[in-house]
């Protein structure tokens, strides 16, 4: 039973570069969400897709795009990388059943030079 | 004032020690108390959440809320070097949006 699964899970990018984050789930969870968890920051919400077809902002959406292919897959997007996007990225899903109960990912750490 | 605040530490035990870990809030709405645990370079697990108010417990896991002081508590007895982990309380507003407010995490270290 795999869970939630991200790709790549080591990334280096030059400033300016795109690239794009992946997460799948295969639990039939609604709901989608990639944070970034940073020191002294903790996790931040990025997007959330509430179902499939839906996304929404959270906290700190400036600079990226998220796209939710199907249930299965939710999508983080850098269009053009800047060194305060280095960071570990979290996908998280869940059923909704009980509010704040997210499954995780093993996390995408993230440089940009 | 931040919605959530938990002291990141470093928590350094001996074995068998029994563990205390808290969060304090200020948003009285609040409904659900969870606690997740993340080892290093590992994504966050659920490891026991409380709705509304009292006490929890899971084997050698205790989960105990005050909402009249706004402090939450995870209590861990007989810790085993096993337990060594960052412990991020995260609580929840059970309303339309499904915002979870997330304390920075204590870390906890248990010597053998």
């Amino acid at each position: 039973n795999a869970g939630v699964t991200q790709t790549p899970k080591f990334q280096v990018l030059k400033t300016g570069q795109s690239m794009t984050l992946q997460c799948a789930q295969d639990m039939n969870h609604n709901s989608m969400y990639w944070y970034r968890q940073d020191p002294g920051m903790g996790l931040r919400l990025i997007y959330y897709s509430a179902s499939e077809g839906t996304t929404d902002k959270g906290e700190v959406p400036n600079g990226y795009n998220v796209s939710r292919l199907n249930k299965r897959e939710f999508s983080l997007r850098l269009e053009s990388a800047a060194p305060s996007q280095t960071s570990v990225y979290f996908c998280a899903s869940s059923h909704g059943g009980v509010a704040g109960e997210l499954f995780f990912g093993e996390g995408s750490r993230l440089t940009v030079l | 004032q931040k919605e959530v605040e938990q002291d990141p530490g470093p928590l350094s035990v001996p074995e068998g020690a029994i563990v205390s870990l808290n969060c304090t809030y200020s948003n009285s709405a609040f409904q659900y108390f969870m606690w997740y645990r993340q080892y290093s370079r590992k994504g966050p697990e659920l490891l026991m959440y409380t709705y509304s108010s009292g006490n929890k417990e899971d084997g050698r896991f205790t989960a105990q809320v005050d909402k009249s002081s706004k402090y939450i508590s995870l209590f861990i007895r007989d810790s085993q070097p096993s337990d060594s982990a960052t412990y991020l309380c995260a609580l929840h507003n059970a309303g339309n949006n499904r915002k979870l407010i997330w304390g920075l995490g204590t870390s906890l270290a248990v010597n053998p």
